[in-house]
C-alpha cells in the first residue's frame, strides 16, 4: 500500500524551529487537505493540524502546517522537551478511496 | 466529556474472527462519520475503514476488503469492526476515531486503542 513520504527522524534543541515534510501525489495531497497527528510515547494519536493549517482548540500556536502542490509540512517553533513524539501526516487518496498516512517522523529533542 | 472507548481485542488464531466495539459518549454519535485505524507493533498508522453517520456507506483499505465489516448502532452509540479470516499481519492496536465535521477525513477524537494479536 502506498504511503505519504516523511523523513523517519528529525531533531532539534529546545527553543529551535523544526520542520517535518510530507510528500504525496496528485491523487492525495494534490487534491485533498492534509492533516497532522502527534503520538506521544505509549499513547493514542492526537489531532494536531487539520485542513492543511488549522489547529484544534488546545493545540499551541507553536505548531503550524502548510501545503503546496503535492507536498505539505509541519513546523514546530520554540521546541520543547514535551514535543518529543512521533508525527504523522495524512490525506484522503482519491485513487485508493481511503485515507493515506505518512510513515511517521520520530522527533527527538536534544 | 467527548470519549471513545474500544473493547473486544484479544488473541486469536489465524483464520479466526473477532468483533471490536467502540463506545462513544459526550457527543451526538449519529451525526459523525467514524473510522478505524490500526498500528502494528513498532510501526506506523494505517487506515482501515470508514462509515458515514447513518451507516449507509462504507469504505475499506484493500488489505481488509472482503474480510472486515464496519457497522454502527446509532441507538446504542457504538461503532463495530467485524474481523474475519484474520491473518498474522492483522496483529495491531486498533483505534476508533471520530471524523471532524469540518473535514470528514480528519480525525479529531481518538480512542485509547485495543490490541489484536493473531498467532498460532
Amino acid at each position: 500500500q502506498s504511503v505519504l513520504t516523511q523523513p523517519p527522524s528529525a531533531s532539534g534543541t529546545p527553543g529551535q524551529r523544526v520542520t517535518i515534510s510530507c510528500s504525496g501525489s496528485s491523487s492525495n495531497i494534490g487534491r485533498n487537505t492534509v492533516n497532522w497527528y502527534q503520538q506521544l510515547p505509549g499513547t493514542a494519536p492526537k489531532a494536531l493540524i487539520y485542513s492543511n493549517n488549522q489547529r484544534p482548540s488546545g493545540v499551541p500556536d507553536r505548531f503550524s502546517g502548510s501545503k503546496s502542490g503535492t507536498s505539505a509540512s509541519l513546523a514546530i517553533s520554540g521546541l520543547q522537551s514535551e514535543d518529543e513524539a512521533d508525527y504523522y501526516c495524512a490525506a484522503w487518496d482519491d485513487s485508493l478511496n481511503g485515507v493515506l498516512f505518512g510513515g511517521g517522523t520520530k522527533l527527538t529533542v536534544l | 466529556e467527548v470519549q471513545l472507548v474500544e473493547s473486544g481485542g484479544g488473541s486469536v488464531q489465524p483464520g479466526g474472527s473477532l468483533r471490536l466495539s467502540c463506545a462513544a459518549s459526550g457527543f451526538t454519535f449519529s451525526t459523525y462519520w467514524m473510522h478505524w485505524v490500526r498500528q502494528a507493533p513498532g510501526k506506523g498508522l494505517v487506515w482501515v475503514s470508514r462509515i458515514v453517520g447513518d451507516g449507509s456507506a462504507t469504505n475499506y483499505a484493500d488489505s481488509v476488503k472482503g474480510r472486515f465489516t464496519i457497522s454502527r448502532d446509532n441507538a446504542k452509540n457504538i461503532l463495530y469492526l467485524q474481523m474475519n479470516s484474520l491473518r498474522a499481519e492483522d496483529t495491531a492496536v486498533y483505534y476508533c476515531a471520530r471524523a471532524a465535521v469540518a473535514t470528514r477525513n480528519a480525525f479529531d477524537i481518538w480512542g485509547q486503542g485495543t490490541m489484536v494479536t493473531v498467532s498460532s
